[in-house]
């Protein structure tokens, strides 16, 4: 049972503009949400998270956003470069619990 | 290096054989983790072991699966009599304490191929 969703497995975006990555979730319990970028052959690497407690949460040119009555979070690159594409992962847990993630979605910019 | 180490990277087995995985995770990391993800899915969680609590082994697709955490450090992945459908990557991450506080950090891997 997929507790994280991400619907969107692939998006194309030039570079310079917005990369906007979705995803929903069903778990109203979950306190902690991330995102993770992978490139192939590697492990996940971890980019950026977010707490219950707040709906927003930037670290330079990304930017994670957090609708708790929705139970939906966006990742937002902006300006997105080639060096960005790769698979971007999201992922919640609730407090101490094991991270659950979603499919990922494929991200490729495009100079 | 300081990361968490996995081996053996690439492993090819027989149907029906059993197979071990290593991880290494980061020293000090409490908090370690199972996961693998087949061709075109997304990150399975399989096993979760924090400090020197009971695992959390609701991830396990079945019983040929277990793992075990020697010492709080060292983890190894065991599968016996492997399916073809036990092919996959599977990760292993470890961070140094909750999840929500402390951010996996992942290994590269290891490509198991069961032919």
């Amino acid at each position: 049972d997929q507790q994280v969703k991400q619907n969107s497995p692939s998006l194309s975006v030039q570079e310079g503009r917005i990369s906007i990555l979705n995803c929903d979730y069903t778990n109203s319990m979950f306190d902690y949400f991330l995102w993770y970028k992978k490139y192939p052959a590697e492990g996940p690497t971890f980019l950026i998270s977010i707490s219950s407690i707040k709906d927003k949460n930037e670290d330079g040119r990304f930017t994670v956003f957090l609708n708790k009555s929705a139970k939906h979070l966006s990742l937002h690159i902006v300006p997105s470069q080639p060096g960005d594409s790769a698979v971007y992962f999201c992922a919640a847990s609730e407090e101490l619990g094991a991270l659950n993630f979603g499919k990922g979605t494929s991200l490729l910019v495009t100079p | 290096g300081a990361g968490v180490s996995q081996s053996p990277s690439n492993k090819v087995t027989e149907k029906g054989k059993d197979v071990e995985l290593r991880c290494d995770p980061i020293s000090g990391h409490t908090a370690l983790y199972w996961y693998r993800q087949s061709l075109g899915q997304g990150l399975e969680f399989l096993i979760y072991f924090q400090g020197n609590s009971a695992p959390d082994k609701s991830g396990l697709p079945s019983d040929r699966f277990s793992a075990e955490r020697t010492g709080g450090s060292v983890s190894t992945l065991t599968i016996q009599r492997t399916q073809q459908e036990d092919s996959a990557v599977y990760l292993c991450a470890s961070s140094l304490i909750g999840q929500g506080t402390s951010p996996l950090h992942f290994g590269n891997g290891t490509r198991l191929t069961v032919t």
